[in-house]
């Protein structure tokens, strides 16, 4: 079974542009979960899906992100404009519905804004 | 607001040598995890914490959980050049309506060396 997959797994882009994150969850997976990790600091909720629906978007930082799920499968992470404190590994996870004890995680994608 | 801190954040053995990463967290928790991250690579699940004096071992590793001191342990026992890696621990909250928004510390860097 695949796991966890985040593409890109590296983006490094200009402040100002646009940047979309994308992750696909392990197939039959409703609960999906965004964490970024920035500057070395602690990894940081930012926001949880249940199918297409945002359970808790309460880690989002401000409007400049924005996240979909649009059919309850993939989801993306857009942000734009991009600024220099948005640097960091972005991580998803994902769990079956119901259960929010195991969330299995992607390997993150790394985004440089230079 | 459930904070969770680490320590230390960083960490240098000496192979062979034993030693102890603390995670200290400010409210009721539901479960404490441990897990391991190499570079590039997804979080790993190492360890689920549920009940006051649990312990938990595998290998090398073991990870305890005193909930009345809000306090886990993860003990190295003799390591090894192949337990060098970022450790975090995480809390998920008692219920309430933040469902499955992990809270991690800031990650301990360990680096095993000769």
């Amino acid at each position: 079974e695949a796991g966890v997959t985040q593409f890109p797994s590296h983006s490094v882009i200009e402040k100002g542009q646009t940047v979309t994150l994308r992750c696909d969850p392990i197939s039959g997976h409703d609960n999906l979960y965004w964490y970024r990790r920035v500057m070395g600091k602690e990894i940081k909720f930012l926001l949880h899906f249940v199918k297409e629906s945002k359970q808790d978007e309460s880690g989002m930082p401000n409007n400049r992100f924005l996240a979909e799920r649009t059919g309850g499968t993939y989801s993306t992470l857009k942000v734009q404009p991009a600024e220099l404190e948005d640097s960091g590994v972005y991580f998803c996870a994902s769990s079956p519905l119901g259960q929010r004890y195991e969330q299995y995680f992607g390997p993150g994608t790394r985004l440089t804004v230079t | 607001e459930l904070k969770v801190e680490q320590n230390p954040l960083f960490l240098s053995m000496q192979e062979g040598k034993n030693y102890t990463i603390y995670c200290n967290y400010s409210t009721t928790s539901d479960r404490l995890y441990w897990y391991r991250q190499d570079p590039g690579k997804s979080l790993e699940s190492l360890f689920v914490l549920l009940s006051n004096g649990a312990v938990k071992q595998e290998g090398r590793l073991m990870a305890s959980l005193d909930t009345k001191a809000r306090l886990s342990t993860l003990h190295i026992t003799a390591a090894v050049h192949d337990l060098s890696a970022t450790y975090f621990c995480a809390c998920l909250p008692a219920g309430g309506t933040s469902y499955g928004k992990l809270t991690f510390g800031q990650g301990t860097i360990l680096t095993v060396h000769p």
